[in-house]
C-alpha cells in the first residue's frame, strides 16, 4: 500500500527517558513533516524537511531532534522526556512540485509520558 | 503571521439537517485545506481550495473559498451519522510549506 507509516503506534515511557519515532513514506514525496496534536486536538507543526534539508523549525524544545536519512524517511528523537510531551505525533508528507503541498498524514504515534 | 479560526468548535446536529462550518484566516493565504479526523485516527484530506470563488463538492460536503473575505466554509447537506468527526481547516502562505491549522470543529450527527 502506498502510504505514510509511523512506528510505533503507541509509546509509553517514563519521564527522563529518550525515545524515537520513525516515519516512512512511499509516495515519492519530497517534503516531510512532524506535527504535534495535544489533548485538545490542536495540531501544530514542529519540523519540515525537503529532500533531507530542514526547512521549517518551529519553536520546539531542543530536546526534540528530527533526522532525515533520505527523502522517504523522517525520524523524531526526543531526549529527557517530560510529562508535557504526552501527545499524538503525526508525520506527513507532500509533493512539492504541485505548488500547493497537499499533505498526507500518517496514522500517528500516541506518546504517553508517566 | 497567519492565524486560522474555526467556528463553531462543537456542533451537534440531527440527521437530515444542513449546517455550515466557518474558517476565517487573518492574512493573505493562497491555499486553504479541509481535513477530516475520526476519533483515534489520522487526518484525511477532503478539499484543497486554491483560488477565490473555488467551490468543491464531495457527497454531502461542499467547501468554498472567498479570499477577499478571508473565509472558507464547509457546508454539510442532509447530515448522516457517518459524517460525525472532527473537521479541520488549514491555511498556507506563499512559498512556505507551513500549514496553520484551526482548532477543529467536532461534529456529532445524532439519529
Amino acid at each position: 500500500d502506498t502510504a505514510v507509516s509511523q512506528t510505533p503506534k503507541y509509546l509509553v515511557t517514563q519521564m527522563g527517558n529518550d525515545k524515537s519515532i520513525k516515519c516512512e513514506q512511499n509516495l515519492g514525496h519530497d517534503t516531510m513533516y512532524w506535527y504535534k496534536q495535544d489533548s485538545k486536538k490542536f495540531l501544530k507543526i514542529m519540523f519540515s524537511y525537503n529532500n533531507k534539508e530542514l526547512i521549517i523549525n518551529e519553536t520546539v524544545p531542543n530536546r526534540f531532534s528530527p533526522k532525515s536519512p533520505d527523502k522517504a524517511h523522517l525520524n523524531l528523537h526526543i531526549n529527557s522526556l517530560e510529562l508535557g510531551d504526552s501527545a499524538v505525533y503525526f508525520c506527513a508528507s507532500s509533493p512539492r512540485d504541485r505548488g500547493y503541498n497537499e499533505q498526507f498524514f500518517g496514522p500517528g504515534t500516541r506518546l504517553t509520558v508517566l | 503571521e497567519l492565524k486560522v479560526e474555526q467556528n463553531p468548535l462543537f456542533l451537534s446536529m440531527q440527521e437530515g439537517k444542513n449546517y455550515t462550518i466557518y474558517c476565517n484566516y487573518s492574512t493573505t493565504s493562497d491555499r486553504l485545506y479541509w481535513y477530516r479526523q475520526d476519533p483515534g485516527k489520522s487526518l484525511e484530506s477532503l478539499f484543497v481550495l486554491l483560488s477565490n470563488g473555488a467551490v468543491k463538492q464531495e457527497g454531502r460536503l461542499m467547501a468554498s473559498l472567498d479570499t477577499k473575505a478571508r473565509l472558507s466554509t464547509l457546508h454539510i447537506t442532509a447530515a448522516v451519522h457517518d459524517l460525525s468527526a472532527t473537521y479541520f481547516c488549514a491555511g498556507g502562505q506563499g512559498g512556505s510549506e507551513k500549514l496553520v491549522f484551526g482548532k477543529g470543529t467536532k461534529l456529532t450527527v445524532n439519529p
